[in-house]
């Protein structure tokens, strides 16, 4: 069967300090992956998504990248972290045509100080 | 621009009785639609798709789909206090990208004991 998983679970960070998240999913191939971001009493935000190795699509404008280094890795990253960057970061996947849904990791709670 | 619209809430219900959460999205070509739960501080879980018109049925939930009026619906059955939780509809636009969902902003039910 097919798991996502995502770490860390929780993370404090200062402001101007760099970021990494990492998502990997298990028994499956070539998924399409999603980072999300969910503010406090807010609905999901669509980060960025990756139909394959190498390629990511951006939803907005922002201090965020992602990279895809291998086919079931998916990587969130920022180089100065501001305080409008807290929040709830989730990754997903799915299989290409999106027909069954997305399958959410646990997620990753950033709060920026 | 493609929508899901739903009601925030909270929708409050009394233990035993039966919760109705609807949606409605403005893509008339969708094609998938699905339910998602969210306990407070976790992850959105797949509950229920549905991609015909109609009603589909697992355990207490009901997922029901009018196409023509796009709107689809959840029924939950005897709630308990444990379905207490933000419900997200999502929903399958058409064209290219139809592998990206759409989310509601979700509605968050209460099940008083």
């Amino acid at each position: 069967s097919q798991t996502i998983h995502q770490w860390p679970a929780t993370l404090v960070q200062p402001v101007g300090s760099p970021l990494s998240l990492e998502c990997t999913v298990e028994g499956t191939s070539n998924p399409n992956l999603y980072w999300y971001r969910q503010a406090a009493g807010r609905g999901l935000q669509l980060l960025f998504y990756s139909v394959g190795i190498g390629q990511i699509s951006s939803e907005v404008p922002q201090n965020l990248s992602a990279s895809r280094p291998q086919d079931r890795q998916f990587i969130l990253s920022s180089k100065k972290l501001l305080l409008s960057d807290s929040g709830f970061y989730l990754c997903a996947w799915s299989e290409p045509g999106g027909r069954y849904g997305y399958t959410f990791g646990s997620g990753t709670r950033l709060t920026v100080v | 621009q493609k929508e899901v619209e739903q009601n925030s809430g909270p929708l409050s219900v009394p233990e035993g009785a039966i919760a109705s959460l609807n949606c409605t999205y403005s893509d008339r070509g969708s094609q998938s639609f699905f339910w998602y739960r969210q306990y407070s501080g976790k992850s959105p879980e797949l509950i229920m798709f549905i991609y015909s018109n109609g009603d589909k049925e697992d355990g207490r939930f009901t997922a029901q789909l009018n196409k023509a009026s796009q709107y689809v619906s959840l029924l939950i059955r005897d709630s308990q206090p444990s379905d207490s939780a933000t419900y997200l509809c999502a929903v399958n636009p058409s064209g290219a990208g139809s592998y990206q969902l759409t989310f509601g902003k979700g509605t968050k039910l209460s099940v008083i004991p």
